[in-house]
């Protein structure tokens, strides 16, 4: 199975500076026929379901504020909240398809304001 | 508008069993794949178990492998877990989850459901 490893656990980040989410995979989720990496973000905000942020590693969803920016490629991946804003207070999970039938989600990272 | 209500949680005890559904509206049911996902108190997020579009192929967590089982009524827009053999661990919030595209297979969800709480004890 692939393990998504996600840091750190929690941040704490003052209003308007960056947040930044590491996530790594056991194993490569690139699959090289199409250069496309197999992998989402979601926010996950108290007693909702989770959202799509983002797929094929950098995607963004259509709706999606343009301070959340996806890269990473191959093991390692990283959000970044380029200047935190009090709504985005959320757990945010990483999610491998490379592997698909078999998902896997990394453990969250639980975002809160300083 | 796309929704997916899910029902059917509850309270049971080690050993039994429980059937979730999952109804939906605002898109072609049938064109997609579906997926329940789980998350136990407090936790973070376990994929359950997923079925193509036409319900011809089903996928399982190794977790709950020979004892739940998804299906679908695509004629009826919903999608069930039926759940055996039910455990502690299986106590959680259970999500349905539309897959973003492919009908052919499970990959990442673009519209999930409130979720039901699950919870085994004696």
């Amino acid at each position: 199975d692939i393990v998504l490893t996600q840091s750190p656990d929690s941040l704490a980040v003052s209003l308007g500076e960056r947040a930044t989410i590491n996530c790594k995979s056991s194993q490569s989720v690139l699959y090289s026929p199409n250069s496309k990496n197999y992998l989402t973000w979601y926010q996950q905000k108290p007693g909702q379901p989770p959202k799509l942020l983002f797929y094929w590693a950098s995607t963004r969803e259509s709706g999606v504020p343009d301070r959340f920016v996806a890269s990473g490629s191959g093991t390692d991946f990283t959000l970044t909240i380029t200047s935190l804003q009090a709504e985005d207070v959320a757990v945010y999970y990483c999610q491998q398809y490379f592997s698909t039938p078999l998902l896997t989600f990394g453990g969250g990272t639980k975002v809160e304001i300083k | 508008e796309v929704q997916l209500l899910e029902s059917g949680g509850g309270l049971v005890q080690p050993g039994g069993s429980l059937r979730l559904s999952c109804v939906v509206s605002g898109f072609r049911f049938r064109s997609y794949a579906m997926s329940w996902v789980r998350q136990a108190p407090g936790k973070g997020l376990e994929w359950v178990s997923g079925i193509t579009g036409s319900g011809g192929g089903t996928y399982y967590a190794d977790s709950v492998q020979g004892r739940f089982t998804i299906s679908r009524d695509n004629s009826k827009n919903t999608l069930y877990l039926q759940m055996d053999s039910l455990r502690a661990e299986d106590t959680a919030v259970y999500f349905c989850a539309k897959d973003f595209a492919d009908p052919t297979s499970v990959a990442f969800f673009d519209y999930w459901g409130q979720g039901t709480l699950v919870t085994v004890s004696s």
